[in-house]
């Protein structure tokens, strides 16, 4: 039983566009939200992570919008470039536990 | 972020064999480490959490006898699969807790194990 639903399973972007990836979690213990990024035959990278205290965290151009009533954030990407060409997980954390959404494969086309 | 490693990166061996995944902890001393398992373009389901000096504990319908964990030292955290079989095939990938928060990991680049 997946406890974070991740959507869509993929997507395919403009060099340029934005991508918009969505996860929702039934677990209010969970108490920490990353997303990773993970390419090809390598493990996962820590991307950017949330703290459900804060409704939204920046950095560069990876945004995380967390909205704790409906239990749902999402990462956006800004500009995105054909090195974002990955698949990106949801992840939440209990007790330094993740669980992981499905996954999301993004495809940047130049 | 912690820097991690595994060794090997890949590994092919014949079904009923034993192997060993190494996973090392480069520049900080790693309590805890976690052990996952990925099929192609799907999850990563967390097999067990290695803790240094004791026992690791598996979770639900992991096999404790067939996936046998050593967290020996703060450093180095291995995995042997043993009497390996074909659906064992997988690709496996540790990760460390972080110093400052338990709840960030970082991942080592991943095993990948072909049984034949």
């Amino acid at each position: 039983q997946q406890q974070v639903k991740q959507s869509p399973q993929s997507l395919i972007v403009q060099k340029g566009g934005i991508s918009i990836i969505n996860c929702a979690y039934e677990n209010t213990a969970f108490d920490y939200f990353p997303w990773y990024q993970q390419f090809p035959g390598k493990g996962p990278a820590l991307l950017i992570a949330i703290r459900p205290d804060v409704s939204e965290k920046k950095e560069g151009r990876f945004t995380i919008s967390f909205n704790k009533s409906a239990k749902q954030f999402s990462l956006h990407i800004m500009d995105s470039q054909p090195g974002d060409s990955a698949t990106y997980f949801c992840a939440a954390s209990t007790d330094y536990k993740l669980s992981f959404g499905a996954g999301t494969t993004v495809t940047v086309r130049a | 972020g912690a820097v991690v490693s595994q060794h090997p990166s890949r590994v092919i061996c014949k079904s009923g064999t034993s192997v060993k995944i190494e996973c090392r902890s480069l520049d900080f001393q790693a309590t805890t480490m976690f052990w996952y398992r990925q099929f192609p373009k799907k999850s990563l389901m967390l097999m067990a959490t290695s803790n240094e000096g004791s026992k690791a504990t598996y979770e639900q319908g992991v096999e404790k006898d067939k996936f046998l964990i050593n967290h020996a030292s703060l450093t180095l955290s291995t995995l042997t699969v043993t009497s390996a079989h074909p659906e064992d095939s997988s690709f496996y990938i540790c990760s460390l807790a972080g110093s400052v928060s338990y709840n960030e990991q970082f991942f080592g680049p991943g095993t990948r194990l072909t049984v034949l």
